[in-house]
């Protein structure tokens, strides 16, 4: 079974500008959660999207925004980048179950730099 | 609040010792979950063990073994004769109640460097 992928691994972007961000879930996992992690602040949670509703969300501003489509595969995207959103965007996946939490298995992360 | 601690920030030991990573944590549910991920220099979070709130039992698996108390708050993590391989940031978790089905929303603690030297 693949792996969740993330594209791209690597952008490059100045302020000002606005990214997407791709992330195709493993077959199967409804469930698509996204976090930014930074030297700073650590692993941040952005938000978590299933079955193309947003179902929670971080503490991030409203410049951060995702989605998901009726396949799954979800993007983020960030608008008026500023110096600190330079970061490393993890994406997760996980199945459905009959409720806790099941085990996320995370992509490889698309590294983000703002200059 | 809701918080993990990983107080320690880098560990650096030699190979075949033995090692383990703290992790403590706080929270007022009394249903919630807690992780390990591992992280290589690759940058891809590999998971390595959840556990509930209910089950304190401790767990081995290979090399690895996991110490859950409640009445510390703690989880903590050890890797018994480290190898090279094993040289990664290792991350401690917490999943709060997850109202509403909701499977993201992990709160992890700021990660310990381990390095393996041979």
């Amino acid at each position: 079974k693949a792996g969740v992928t993330q594209t791209p691994r690597y952008l490059i972007k100045t302020r000002g500008q606005q990214v997407t961000l791709s992330c195709s879930p493993i077959s199967g996992h409804r469930s698509v959660s996204w976090y930014q992690q930074t030297p700073g602040q650590g692993l941040q949670f952005l938000f978590e999207y299933f079955s193309e509703t947003q179902r929670n969300k971080g503490n991030f501003p409203g410049r951060f925004s995702g989605r998901q489509f009726s396949n799954s595969r979800s993007e983020m995207n960030v608008s008026t980048l500023e110096l600190g959103d330079s970061a490393l965007y993890l994406c997760a996946s996980s199945p459905v179950g009959s409720g806790g939490y099941n085990e996320q298995f995370f992509g490889p992360g698309t590294r983000l730099t703002v200059l | 609040a809701q918080k993990v601690t990983q107080a320690q920030t880098e560990i650096s030991v030699v190979e075949k010792e033995d090692v383990t990573l703290d992790c403590v944590y706080e929270t007022r549910d009394t249903t919630y979950y807690l992780f390990w991920y591992k992280q290589p220099p690759s940058g891809e979070l590999v998971f390595l063990i959840r556990r509930n709130s209910f089950d304190e039992q401790n767990e081995i698996s290979g090399r690895y073994s996991w110490n859950f108390q409640k009445s510390t708050s703690s989880f903590n993590f050890t890797i018994t004769a480290s190898q090279v391989v094993d040289s990664a940031v290792y991350f401690c978790a917490l999943g709060p109640s997850n109202y509403g089905g909701s499977q993201g929303n992990l709160i992890f603690g700021k990660g310990t460097k381990l390095s393996v030297k041979p």
